[in-house]
């Protein structure tokens, strides 16, 4: 099993460019969530799923949209880029959303935006 | 929300000394406390955790014990090693409205074990 992976590692993009931070799992998790780490900040969530098909917000999703339109895949899109984006983003997965299962995290995306 | 706190920020230790890190939460509905470590560079991967009806829990040399009286938990380190340096994260969970656990971190904790 590849895990939890993340594309790309590092992204450098300008005020008001769009992109999308890709993640995928291959363990058959149906839970998956992105975050931020800023310094000093610990990680926030940003958007979550529970399943194909079903996502909803975290503690700060403004500024991010995610689908969930397969099991293994949750990309994380930025529509235009702010400085205030420059993060590193973190794809975790579980078996469900049950507190009981272990989230595992991806090996991270630093962005900046310049 | 929950809100975690979570001291000391850094903390120096002589390898083989023991260390304590310590947060509190403040919404009583959280039921599940992981602790992660993130070494430069890297992913956060769990540790240990410990879930609101035990009060506390072992794995060799690191322990986490909970007081859900007081709401706070702490993470306890003995015969530190070099590898022990990091920066490790407390999370308290509590259930979302959409389904799933919300992991709510404190701001992480740089431990570095001196020779």
């Amino acid at each position: 099993n590849a895990g939890v992976t993340q594309t790309p590692k590092f992204q450098v993009l300008k005020t008001g460019q769009s992109m999308t931070l890709q993640c995928a799992q291959d363990m058959n998790h149906e839970y998956m969530s992105w975050y931020r780490q800023d310094p000093g900040m610990g990680l926030r969530l940003i958007h979550y799923s529970v399943g194909a098909g079903i996502t909803d917000q975290g503690e700060v999703p403004n500024g991010y949209n995610v689908s969930r339109s397969t099991t293994e895949d949750f990309p994380l899109r930025l529509l235009s880029a702010a400085p205030s984006q420059t993060s590193v983003y973190f794809c975790a997965s579980s078996l469900t959303g049950l507190a009981i299962h272990e989230q595992y995290f991806g090996p991270g995306t630093r962005l900046t935006v310049t | 929300g929950e809100n975690v706190e979570q001291h000391p920020s850094t903390l120096s230790v002589q390898e083989g000394d023991s260390a304590v890190i310590k947060c509190t939460y403040s919404d009583s509905a959280s039921n599940y406390f992981p602790w992660y470590k993130q070494e430069l560079g890297k992913r956060p991967q769990l540790i240990i955790d410990i879930r609101s009806n035990v009060g506390e829990k072992k794995d060799q040399r690191i322990a986490v014990t909970l007081n859900k009286t007081a709401k706070h938990f702490s993470l306890h380190i003995t015969e530190t090693q070099p590898e022990d340096s990091a920066v490790y994260f407390c999370a308290a969970s509590m259930k979302l409205t959409g389904g799933g656990n919300k992991l709510t971190f404190g701001t992480g904790t740089q431990l570095k074990v001196e020779l």
